[in-house]
C-alpha cells in the first residue's frame, strides 16, 4: 500500500541553523500538506500546496518557513533560523481526497 | 472560531473492557468527521471517516456515531487490546474556496492507556 515517507526521522540542530526537512507524498496525489505537533499538543496546521504554489497558510507560517517541490517527487518544509520554540513533530501528508499522513519528523532545536 | 473539544483528555482500561471517547466541534461549514489513532512518535492514522448525512461508521472494533445537529461524534472501542493504547484524535475537515482543498482541524485528542 502506497505511503507517505519522511526524512530524517529526527532532527537535531542548534538555535539559529536552518533545517530542511523532506516528503515524499503518494505519487498520484496533487495536494500536500505540513502540520506542526509540539509535545503535548495538537496537531496544527502550516500550509497546503497545490499546482506548485501554497494554497493555504496559518499564521504559524510566517516568514521563518518555505515550502517547495523541487522535482516531481519531493515536498521539502525549509526552517531557516530555527528557534527553540521550533522544536515539534513535523508531519507531511498528501491527499486525493482524504489526506494521508507521514510518520514525521522530530525537531529537536538546542 | 473553530474549535474541536474531546472528553476525556486521558483514559485507563482494562484489557478487553469498552470505552467510549467524546468529541465535540464548532466547525462550520462542514465536511467529514474523522477519527484518527496516533501512536507515540508516530503520525496519525484514519479509522474512521464520516460525512454529515452519516450516523454511524465501523472499522472492526471501533464504531463512531456521529451526531450532526449537536455537533457531537463519539468513538467506541470494543474489547480493547494491548495495542489499542495511543491517543485518539477526532478531526473535523471542511473544504476552503482555494482550489477545493480541505482543511483539518484537529481535537486535542484522548490519551488510551490498555493495562492488562
Amino acid at each position: 500500500e502506497p505511503e507517505v515517507t519522511q526524512t530524517p526521522s529526527h532532527q537535531v540542530t542548534q538555535m539559529g541553523q536552518e533545517v530542511i526537512l523532506r516528503c515524499v507524498p503518494i505519487s498520484n496525489h496533487l495536494y500536500f500538506y505540513w502540520y506542526r505537533q509540539i509535545l503535548g499538543q495538537k496537531v496544527e496546521f502550516l500550509v497546503s500546496f497545490y499546482n506548485n504554489e501554497i494554497s493555504e497558510k496559518s499564521e504559524i507560517f510566517d516568514d521563518q518557513f518555505s515550502v517547495e517541490r523541487p522535482d516531481g517527487s519531493n515536498f521539502t518544509l525549509k526552517i531557516r533560523s530555527t528557534k527553540l520554540e521550533d522544536s515539534a513533530m513535523y508531519f507531511c501528508a498528501s491527499s486525493e481526497g482524504q489526506q494521508f499522513f507521514g510518520p514525521g519528523t522530530r525537531l529537536t532545536v538546542l | 472560531k473553530n474549535q474541536v473539544e474531546q472528553s476525556p483528555q486521558s483514559l485507563i482500561i482494562l484489557e478487553g473492557k469498552n470505552c467510549t471517547l467524546q468529541c465535540n466541534y464548532t466547525v462550520s461549514p462542514f465536511s467529514n468527521l474523522r477519527w484518527y489513532k496516533q501512536d507515540t512518535g508516530r503520525g496519525p492514522v484514519s479509522l474512521t471517516i464520516m460525512t454529515f448525512s452519516e450516523n454511524t461508521k465501523s472499522n472492526g472494533r471501533y464504531t463512531a456515531t456521529l451526531d450532526a445537529d449537536t455537533k457531537q461524534s463519539s468513538l467506541h472501542i470494543t474489547a480493547s487490546q494491548l495495542s489499542d493504547s495511543a491517543s485518539y484524535i477526532c478531526v473535523v475537515s471542511f473544504l476552503t474556496p482555494s482550489f477545493g482543498n480541505e482543511k483539518l482541524t484537529f481535537g486535542t485528542g484522548t490519551r488510551l492507556t490498555i493495562i492488562p
